[in-house]
């Protein structure tokens, strides 16, 4: 079965500063998609970024970037110039890709989440 | 555009008591799913469905009921609250392709006494 793992429980980071939060997953497939979501205070989910795992190329979106290593099973997120707003949980998450799940490729697998606070 | 749409945002129950959580989506969404989300513990896919009739279990099934009688919408049952069952309650929708991000609604706050 697939997990992903979130070592890191909380962290901190001064504003304008930048922070990388690790995740790292098992899986015995060579196709699937890695996401990094942020739940704020107010409990919404939003997608930060996604990586396919067939892409060598890292995923970036603004400010927010990955550092996929797939030998290493590793997927992690760095947040440059950080701002008061990014204080959130984040979620590392994996999807199959594979159609085991009788086409239910949405199925996430989440990590426990990594509290980050953006301090002034 | 709505999106995904869950009512109620919070709910107490007694233990024993029956209750549904309802979820609707306006994008016509072929995958629907209900996660748990608890403390320390990430969120846990509880059970989905890849279209109007088709429901499956995910990790944590036991003590919830669904149904899927419209693409629109994707009700989750509880038939006899625990305590355990007290959680925060995601709804998401997507597109069945691989390329289709996962909607979430606001999520549903549940504490069952």
């Amino acid at each position: 079965a697939q997990t992903v793992t979130q070592s890191q429980p909380e962290m901190s980071v001064q504003e304008a500063e930048t922070v990388t939060l690790s995740c790292t997953y098992d899986t015995s497939e060579n196709n699937y998609y890695l996401f990094w979501y942020k739940q704020p205070p107010s409990r919404q989910m939003i997608l930060v970024i996604r990586q396919e795992a067939y892409k060598q190329q890292n995923a970036t979106e603004n400010r927010f970037s990955v550092n996929f290593q797939k030998a290493a099973k590793s997927f992690s997120l760095k947040i440059s110039d950080s701002q008061l707003g990014d204080t959130a949980m984040y979620f590392c998450a994996f999807m199959n890709s594979l159609a085991n799940y009788g086409g239910s490729q949405g199925n996430l697998i989440f990590g426990k989440g990594t509290k980050l606070s953006v301090k002034p | 555009n709505a999106g995904v749409t869950q009512t109620p945002k919070f709910q107490v129950l007694k233990t024993g008591q029956s209750m549904t959580l309802q979820c609707a989506q306006d994008m016509n969404h072929e995958y629907m799913s209900w996660y748990r989300q608890d403390p320390g513990m990430g969120l846990r896919l509880i059970h989905y469905s890849v279209g109007a009739g088709i429901t499956d279990q995910g990790e944590v099934p036991n003590g919830y009921n669904v149904s899927r009688s419209t693409t629109e919408d994707f009700p989750l049952r509880l038939l006899s609250a625990a305590p355990s069952q007290t959680s925060v309650y995601f709804c998401a929708s997507s597109y069945a392709g691989l390329n289709s991000p996962l909607h979430f609604g606001n999520g549903t706050r549940l504490t069952v006494t």
